[in-house]
């Protein structure tokens, strides 16, 4: 079974700065989607970014870009130029290509502070 | 709005009740699925169905079951209501079965709090 792991329960981060949050998974398949999944307090939950694990070149989506490291298990998202729109709890998850569910981490709340 | 359409938003019952959660996916997407999220808690898969059949099954307790009718809405029945049961219940869909994009898109949920 796939396991994805947050390991930042919360984070905050300064208006129009940086910051990156964590994600590791396990599994021993080679082909598969990872998501990055944002929840604002409206509690929708809205797609961010997607990456295929065949594809070495990290995906991008505006001020959102992750970095996708197979060997290592890992996922993280990087969010530029952070705006207060951008609080919310962040949801890493795993789906593989021939799987029929989407396996997600614990989350991340982030707090954009002005 | 994202295509995918949840009743009700919002549903407040008893202990030992039953109640029904309704689900219409985005047009064309013949997959559901349903998560629960409880508070402050990730989202735990419960189940997915794909063209009217069960193709996989997560952490569903037997007092609930599901159904994906031939229009392709689903319904979620949870009966034998306990307190634990309240929380936020997903509904997402996805164009194809095990194929494509594999990128699902969720409704805005039902919030069921059971007293």
């Amino acid at each position: 079974a796939q396991t994805v792991t947050q390991s930042q329960p919360e984070m905050s981060v300064q208006e129009a700065e940086t910051v990156t949050l964590s994600c590791t998974y396990d599994t021993s398949e080679n082909n598969y989607y990872l998501f990055w999944y944002k929840q604002p307090p409206s509690r929708q939950m809205i797609l961010v970014i997607r990456q295929e694990a065949y594809k070495q070149q990290n995906a991008t989506e505006n001020r959102f870009s992750v970095n996708f490291q197979k060997a290592a298990k890992s996922f993280s998202l990087k969010i530029s130029d952070s705006q207060l729109g951008d609080t919310a709890m962040y949801f890493c998850a795993f789906m593989m290509v021939a799987g029929n569910m989407l396996t997600f981490g614990g989350g991340t709340r982030l707090m954009v502070k002005p | 709005d994202s295509g995918v359409t949840q009743t009700p938003k919002h549903l407040i019952t008893a202990t030992g009740q039953r109640v029904t959660l309704r689900c219409s996916p985005r047009s064309g997407d013949l997959s559901v699925y349903w998560y629960q999220q409880s508070l402050d808690q990730g989202l735990q898969f419960l189940i997915q169905y794909y063209n009217g059949e069960e193709r996989a099954k997560g952490n569903i307790l037997e007092r609930f079951s599901a159904q994906q009718f031939p229009d392709l809405h689903s319904e979620l029945n949870l009966s034998s209501l306990e307190l634990g049961d309240s929380a936020l219940y997903f509904c997402a869909s996805k164009r194809g079965g095990s194929s494509g994009a594999n990128v699902l898109t969720f409704g805005a949920g039902s919030r069921l709090t059971v007293l």
